[in-house]
């Protein structure tokens, strides 16, 4: 199985960038293909979708949210966080499956 | 709008069965695989089950192959899953999820609870 590793935690403060990272055991990457996902989850509430294929913005998500990388390793942006920002925020991918695998989560905190 | 519902949650004894409904809406329901998410008590996503658009592929996680099975009515819109022998660590908040392509999962209900105890 691909394993996803985040940090645990980041604290951050408001109106400052936060950069989250996701590291794969092993190549998400097929072609030109990038097959990393991003989700926010806040708390008592569902996973929303945020970014697909590492850089591509999920509909109806802000612009202040970015994706980007390749192979195995993959960063979320944020920037400028935001109050409403404050969740945790899980990698996924979809290279191999099954199993999809999720990274263990980073909870974005306020400084 | 896309809906998904999830029902038939609760509380479970240890060896019994449970079996969730996901009712979904808003799309066309056999256009697309759907899948299972869960999430233990304050831990992380795990990926359990997907079904393929016309249910002729299912796959599993190794931890509840052979104890679940993932089904669906494309008839009615509504995906299931089956939980037979029931053990303390598949006590979760279980969602649906659609994986709309390359598996991702653009829509997620807001996920049943089960609570395995005796």
């Amino acid at each position: 199985d691909i394993v996803l590793t985040q940090s645990p935690a980041l604290a951050v403060s408001l109106g400052q960038r936060a950069t989250i990272s996701c590291r794969a055991s092993q190549s998400v990457s097929i072609s030109r293909y990038n097959l990393m996902h991003w989700y926010q989850q806040k708390p008592g509430q569902q996973p929303k979708l945020l970014i697909y294929r590492a850089s591509n913005l999920a509909s109806g998500i802000p612009a202040r949210f970015s994706g980007s990388g390749s192979g195995t390793d993959f960063t979320l942006t944020i920037n400028p966080v935001q109050a409403d920002d404050i969740a945790t925020y899980y990698c996924q991918q979809s290279r191999e499956s099954p199993p999809w695998t999720f990274g263990g989560g980073t909870k974005l905190e306020l400084k | 709008e896309v809906q998904l519902v999830e029902s038939g949650g609760g509380l479970v004894q240890p060896g019994r069965s449970m079996k969730l409904s996901c009712a979904a809406s808003g799309f066309t329901f056999n256009n697309y695989d759907m899948a299972w998410v869960c999430q233990a008590p304050k831990k992380g996503l795990e990926w359990v089950a997907t079904i393929s658009y016309d249910g002729s592929s299912t796959y599993y996680r190794d931890s509840v192959k052979g104890r679940f099975t993932i089904s669906r009515d494309n008839a009615k819109s509504t995906l299931y899953l089956q939980m037979d022998s029931l053990r303390s660590e598949d006590t979760a908040t279980y969602y649906c999820a659609r994986p709309a392509y390359q598996g991702v999962m653009d829509a997620w209900g807001q996920g049943a609870s089960v609570t395995v105890s005796s």
